[in-house]
């Protein structure tokens, strides 16, 4: 039984440029959370996504966007990326009880240069 | 903004030895989570503690919750240097579906 999967691993992008990262929940779990974090610092929530549709929004600008595919997995888009966007980025599923703990992936390590 | 702030923000101890940590939190919550996470590595669950309930315990980990201080501590009894990683207390409440973290624990178990 598969984890949570993300990919890629590890980017580098340059600033202003777009970037897409993706994330495959674990089986059973319809609800997909996204996390920043930066270096040294705890995750910083930046949406919940449940049923295709937005649930939760963290305090994030705009640049940050997502989508939910109907096999519940799940895509971060930032655009206009900036130096202060590098990060490791975690996804998380659950089954959507709020008493469910939060499986994570392993991130994708992000890089603005 | 974190909701949560641990202490202390790093820990050396000696394998064999206890270490606790603890944390505050600002808002009403619904339970409080304890993860682990292993350097560059996604967060692990390690217990949930509800806020109805005042300590639990799995295996080497005894959680305590005090609601009344918005606190929480976790204790792991004879550490090893495999627990060596960075620890984080999350919390949901009212209104907030998803989990917010605190700053972490950085503990250093030395062999």
């Amino acid at each position: 039984d598969a984890g949570v999967t993300q990919s890629p691993t590890h980017l580098i992008k340059t600033r202003g440029q777009q970037v897409t990262l993706r994330c495959s929940p674990k089986s059973g779990h319809d609800t997909v959370s996204w996390y920043q974090q930066a270096l040294g610092q705890g995750p910083q929530f930046i949406f919940q996504y449940y049923e295709e549709e937005e649930r939760q929004r963290g305090n994030f600008p705009d640049r940050f966007s997502g989508h939910q595919f109907p096999n519940y997995s799940s895509e971060l888009n930032v655009n206009a990326l900036l130096l202060g966007d590098s990060a490791l980025y975690l996804c998380a599923s659950s089954p959507g009880d709020r008493n469910s703990p939060l499986h994570f992936g392993n991130g994708t390590r992000l890089t603005v240069t | 903004s974190q909701q949560g702030e641990e202490d202390p923000q790093a820990l050396s101890i000696q394998e064999g030895e206890n270490a606790t940590m603890n944390c505050s939190y600002k808002t009403s919550i619904n339970n409080l989570q304890w993860y682990r996470q292993n350097s560059g590595r996604g967060l692990v669950h390690l217990i949930l503690i509800r806020s109805n309930e005042r300590e639990k315990h799995s295996g080497r980990l005894r959680v305590t919750l005090d609601t009344s201080k918005k606190s929480s501590s976790l204790l792991i009894t004879a550490s090893r240097a495999a627990d060596t990683a960075s620890y984080f207390c999350a919390t949901d409440g009212t209104g907030r579906r998803a989990l917010t973290f605190g700053s972490g624990t950085r503990l250093q178990v030395q062999p």
